[in-house]
């Protein structure tokens, strides 16, 4: 089973700001790469997959990139709805894994 | 509107067991996989079993082989998965979730059903 590890595990930010968010994979699951937003109480909602692929009707402010084992989240400017916790996912091999999780807080 | 409700979830002692259902609308059952993610209390979500689109291949994590089963039913757009020999550890949100394409993401989610196991 493939190990997801996200880093940083909260990271605050003021609103405007830039947000980067990492997550390594223990063996490479090549561009096979997905991360959600989850707020509290809600279902997670898909953003990116294929590390760099957004989803329908996803702001422009949400970039993913990285290959391999090592891949970034960026939110360009934060806006006061993305404070939530972000999770990446290997869609590389079953079973897919998901990260432990960053809360990105208010500063 | 893409949309899957899930239900059957509830409080179950340790050894029992549960079906869990999911209804699906809003698009073409019979041309997606499905499946199930679980999230425990303040943990990151896991996957626990897809079924493909025809219902012909399933997989599960190895926290629930054996003890679980995926089905669907293509003439209800209904989506199963019963659980047996349920542990605290099964405790969680069960969510249904639908398969974007070929990928292994989710692309619609429920609300989730809350199972939990204990005496």
């Amino acid at each position: 089973e493939i190990l997801m590890t996200q880093s940083p595990a909260t990271l605050s930010v003021s609103p405007g700001e830039r947000a980067t968010l990492s997550c390594r994979a223990s063996q490479s699951v090549s561009s096979n790469l997905a991360w959600y937003q989850q707020k509290l109480g809600q279902a997670p909602r898909l953003l990116i997959y294929a590390a760099s692929t957004r989803a329908t009707g996803l702001p422009a402010r949400f970039s993913g990139s990285g290959s391999g084992t090592d891949f970034t989240l960026t939110i360009s400017s934060l806006q006061s709805e993305d404070f939530a916790f972000y999770y990446c996912q290997q869609h590389n091999e079953w079973p897919w894994t998901f990260g432990q999780g960053t809360k990105v807080e208010i500063k | 509107e893409v949309q899957v409700v899930e239900s059957g979830g509830g409080l179950v002692q340790p050894g029992g067991s549960l079906r869990l259902s999911c209804e699906a609308s809003g698009f073409t059952f019979t041309n997606y996989a499905m499946g199930w993610v679980r999230q425990a209390p303040g943990k990151g979500p896991e996957w626990v079993s897809i079924i493909s689109s025809s219902g012909g291949s399933t997989y599960y994590a190895d926290s629930v082989k054996g003890r679980s089963t995926i089905s669907r039913d293509n003439s209800r757009n209904t989506l199963y998965l019963e659980m047996n020999s349920l542990r605290a550890e099964d405790t969680a949100v069960y969510y249904c979730a639908k398969r974007h394409g070929d990928h292994g993401v989710v692309d619609n989610w429920g609300q989730g059903t809350l199972v939990t196991v204990s005496s």
